[in-house]
């Protein structure tokens, strides 16, 4: 089982609607939770971060954190076109190390 | 306030060479962090520092190796360079190490092996 998994993708959604994107992970001790997005041929943007079960909103995102269920969303209200990117999750670790996803492709289609 | 800065932004080696990156964090953060970033392996964790020490390392071969100066600027080596070691090589800083303060991550050198 990889530390980090996302769905590789891609995700489309139409302008407008509400892009889901979903991260699990497997080390039930990971107290903090990245959400990046990154264009073709950029670096990763850091987008949100969240350490406490439940949501975190900022502007058109919002990150939802289940402990329990180890798993971690990034909602994106309002898609445009300028949202499509990849999105990498990434978790920290016991050892203290930051662990990415592989990424979550999105297309948002005008 | 200035972001992280990688020198140099491309370079092009051949198999057997070394090569240096050069990241500078942002203003008052203390731990830098090195990724090496390939389409098929995603974002590697190649290794963490901070006070000048390695605080952390992934599973890397010995021919990548780094450094951190008192000012927390950074550098990354490689060497005996291999066709494989080919990537976008990114660097990121945080006010602390552990993996709880958000990175932010420069621009990147690619790294092309002929």
């Amino acid at each position: 089982q990889k530390e980090v998994e996302q769905n590789s993708g891609p995700l489309s959604v139409p302008e407008g609607a509400i892009a889901s994107l979903n991260c699990t992970y497997s080390d039930r001790g990971s107290q903090s939770f990245f959400w990046y997005r990154q264009y073709s041929g950029k670096s990763p943007e850091l987008i949100m971060f969240i350490y406490s079960n439940g949501d975190k909103e900022d502007g058109r995102f919002t990150a939802q954190l289940n402990k329990a269920s180890q798993y971690v969303s990034l909602l994106i209200r309002d898609s445009q076109p300028s949202d499509s990117a990849t999105y990498l999750c990434a978790v920290n670790t016991r050892t203290y190390k930051y662990i990415f996803g592989t990424g979550t492709r999105l297309k948002v289609l005008a | 306030k200035a972001g992280v800065t990688q020198t140099p932004r491309y370079l092009i080696k051949t198999r057997g060479q070394q090569v240096t990156l050069s990241c500078s964090p942002i203003s008052g953060h203390r731990s830098v962090s090195w990724y090496q970033q390939t389409p098929g392996q995603g974002l590697q964790f190649l290794f963490e520092y901070f006070s000048e020490t390695q605080r952390n390392k992934g599973n890397f071969p010995g021919r990548f190796s780094g450094r951190q100066f008192s000012n927390s600027r950074s550098e990354m080596n490689v060497s005996t360079l291999e066709l494989g070691d080919s990537a976008l090589y990114l660097c990121a800083s945080s006010l602390e190490p552990g993996g709880n303060q958000p990175q932010h991550f420069g621009d990147g050198t690619r790294l092309s092996i002929l």
